[in-house]
């Protein structure tokens, strides 16, 4: 088992464009959490997603993200029109199910110039 | 809300001291504490959770209701024990989402 898979590991987008985010949980795992460390601050929860079914989404910013989790194929996190607020580390989490362990993923780092 | 607060953000202690990296938090119910680890240029891991009262890497962390405290201590410290550590609160009863302390920068001095 490869663990949560996310990439790209490192992502430099300019403002106003696209970011995609990926993140595979590990096989099995149903439960998918994304997580954002802007510099200097600690991880924040922004979504928890099952499949298919946004679960919590207190978290995110009302505008420009969005976030799925498909039938087939990875989590994605989107944000649209990026701005240099949104440069930030975004970490992806999965979990067997609610109760058990949640096991990261090495995160992608987001650079917006 | 619930709210996790690491008063430390750099901690440095030489090798064979004793470790103490502090945790409070607050929440009106009974949560389910954790200690999460990430080594340089590895992900975020897990160390220990409280109600498994277990002992890893030496470490260990007794959740305190009455301070609202789960310090994370381990008796000697070594050189591979650099790290960030975070603790985190899961608050239960289906409200299954972790909240972060902002972290603590661990270096053992050789």
């Amino acid at each position: 088992n490869a663990g949560v898979m996310q990439n790209p590991r490192h992502l430099v987008r300019r403002r106003g464009q696209e970011a995609r985010l990926r993140c595979s949980p590990m096989k099995g795992h149903s439960h998918v959490y994304w997580y954002r460390q802007l510099p200097e601050e600690g991880l924040k929860f922004m979504v928890y997603l099952q499949k298919e079914n946004i679960i919590d989404e207190s978290g995110m910013p009302k505008e420009r993200f969005s976030a799925e989790f498909p039938k087939e194929g990875p989590s994605i996190l989107r944000i649209q029109q990026v701005v240099r607020g949104d440069s930030a580390a975004y970490f992806c989490a999965s979990s067997l199910t609610a109760n058990t362990e949640a096991f990261f993923g090495q995160g992608t780092r987001l650079t917006v110039v | 809300a619930q709210r996790v607060t690491q008063p430390e953000k750099l901690l440095s202690v030489f090798k064979g001291a004793p470790v103490e990296l502090k945790c409070n938090y607050s929440y009106s119910g009974s949560p389910e504490l954790f200690w999460y680890v990430q080594y340089s240029r590895q992900r975020l891991q897990l160390l220990l959770r409280h109600i498994s009262r277990e002992s890893i890497k030496g470490f260990t962390a007794d959740l305190n209701k009455g301070e609202t405290s789960f310090h994370l201590k381990k008796p000697f410290a070594q050189e591979e024990d650099s790290a960030m550590y975070y603790c985190a609160l899961l608050p239960g009863f289906g409200n299954e989402k972790l909240t972060f302390g902002t972290g603590t920068r661990l270096t053992i001095i050789p």
